[in-house]
């Protein structure tokens, strides 16, 4: 069983659509994550939801826009896409936020976003 | 304010050899340290973590870091590499007042030969 899964694995688009990634934990936790892996293999969150309450939002365009069903769902929307959005999305969820006693993250595969 | 710094961004080594990959950071208060590997073409998979106590912490693989306060350091080790873990490995900080922050370095890519 994959505890966080997020689907597709690989996207490639053209420039001006809209793309969604769907992402699922089965584990339980109350804390989601987006995270955005460049192709410099820098890692960078950009979102975070806690019991379906977004927690952190971080200087992200509006063009990404973060939908949470229930604590167990977590979708990243993108609209109108650019080029530069070409990265790997990263879904993870931990029990409670990170900071908190340093609960763990844990990740998805990631999903390659290819924009054309 | 947090950060971490992994001051080697490749690390070739033999198989067999013993490998240590650097990771320092910054930050005001207590922190909690981890590391996190990522295979080819796959999600990051958490190695250890420290949290408080023992500052030698064991994790999987084989793999073992020390965290070290006055340098502000969390180097991992290992003291035999094999093949498979050749891999991107990441070095991650996090603190009671950053909420769901977790601040993760550059990573370090190692590259283990025959």
């Amino acid at each position: 069983d994959t505890a966080v899964s997020q689907t597709p694995k690989y996207l490639v688009t053209q420039m001006g659509n809209d793309k969604s990634i769907k992402c699922e934990q089965n584990l339980g936790h109350d804390t989601m994550y987006w995270y955005k892996q460049d192709s410099k293999k820098f890692l960078k969150i950009m979102f975070s939801y806690n019991n379906k309450e977004l927690i952190i939002n971080e200087t992200v365009p509006n063009r990404f826009s973060p939908k949470s069903p229930d604590k167990a769902h977590l979708n990243l929307h993108i609209n109108s896409l650019e080029l530069g959005d070409s990265a790997v999305y990263f879904c993870a969820s931990s029990q409670n936020p990170s900071g908190s006693s340093g609960n763990t993250i844990y990740f998805g595969e990631g999903s390659w976003l290819t924009v054309v | 304010a947090q950060s971490v710094t992994q001051l080697d961004s490749q690390v070739p080594v033999f198989e067999e050899a013993p490998v240590e990959l650097r990771c320092n950071y910054s930050s005001s208060v207590s922190v909690y340290l981890f590391w996190y590997v990522q295979y080819p073409n796959q999600g990051l998979q958490l190695l250890l973590k420290y949290l408080s106590g023992s500052t030698l912490v064991k994790g999987i693989n084989g793999f073992e870091a020390e965290f070290n306060k006055s340098q502000t350091s969390f180097h991992l080790r290992k003291p035999s590499v094999h093949i498979s873990d050749t891999a991107e490995y990441f070095c991650a900080v996090t603190n009671n007042n950053a909420g769901n922050m977790l601040t993760f370095g550059g990573g370090t890519r190692l590259m283990v030969k025959p």
